[in-house]
């Protein structure tokens, strides 16, 4: 498996929903990212996970909060979230030289 | 001072042309060098990276790097309409970070 995948591809939620984010690999990559873009934007940077444990919070409001349960899965957590968090949802994943593989996205609009 | 600038575009060549990226870093610290294309819609997926000064090629890609200059570069030879993307340079900085440029649309005219 050579992949990086998320779930769902799509989500719509309301202000006041709990949703997750869920993220996998299985190339036995040990660093996990979540990044999230908007339009004509690029990738931001939100959190850095290096042995299941968290090493970077990019300052992420705390409605966002990340876990990774073990080394193959990163979930994120999202509460009480506001409009303008609409955006792509991307997780990454590296082996540890530095490359990142992303996976396919989720596409999060919050009404 | 913006940390990666990629040069204006959007950048239009015709099918078979030579596309020329180009991509500036301010962190003299950076070791390490990547190109992310992008299909609207999708994800970023890695084409190319480089660590050392020179050139490296991988089929109709050549990545060009000089430190020196803290100037990275992109070079799509036979462009092809399925080149049409937008590409994203990412030098790494502190911690093995990944700082991305605006990124650069490429369109390639049949």
């Amino acid at each position: 498996d050579t992949e990086v995948t998320q779930t769902p591809k799509h989500l719509v939620m309301g202000m006041t929903n709990k949703k997750s984010l869920k993220c996998e690999q299985h190339m036995g990559h040990r660093a996990m990212y979540w990044y999230k873009q908007k339009a004509k934007k690029p990738p931001e940077l939100m959190f850095v996970y290096s042995y299941e444990k968290l090493s970077i919070n990019e300052s992420v409001p705390s409605r966002f909060s990340p876990e990774c349960p073990n080394s193959s899965l990163l979930n994120l957590h999202l509460h009480a979230l506001q409009p303008e968090d609409s955006a792509l949802y991307l997780c990454a994943s590296s082996p540890g030289g530095n490359e990142q593989f992303f996976g396919p996205g989720t596409r999060l609009t919050v009404l | 001072q913006k940390e990666v600038e990629q040069n204006s575009g959007p950048l239009s060549v015709p099918e078979g042309a030579i596309a020329s990226l180009n991509c500036t870093y301010s962190d003299r610290g950076s070791q390490s060098f990547f190109w992310y294309r992008q299909y609207s819609g999708k994800s970023p997926e890695l084409i190319m990276f480089i660590y050392s000064n020179g050139d490296k090629e991988d089929g109709r890609f050549t990545a060009q790097l000089n430190k020196a200059s803290q100037y990275v570069s992109l070079l799509i030879r036979d462009s092809q309409p399925s080149d049409s993307a937008t590409y994203l340079c990412a030098p790494t900085g502190a911690n093995s970070k990944l700082t991305f440029g605006k990124g650069i649309t490429l369109s390639v005219r049949p």
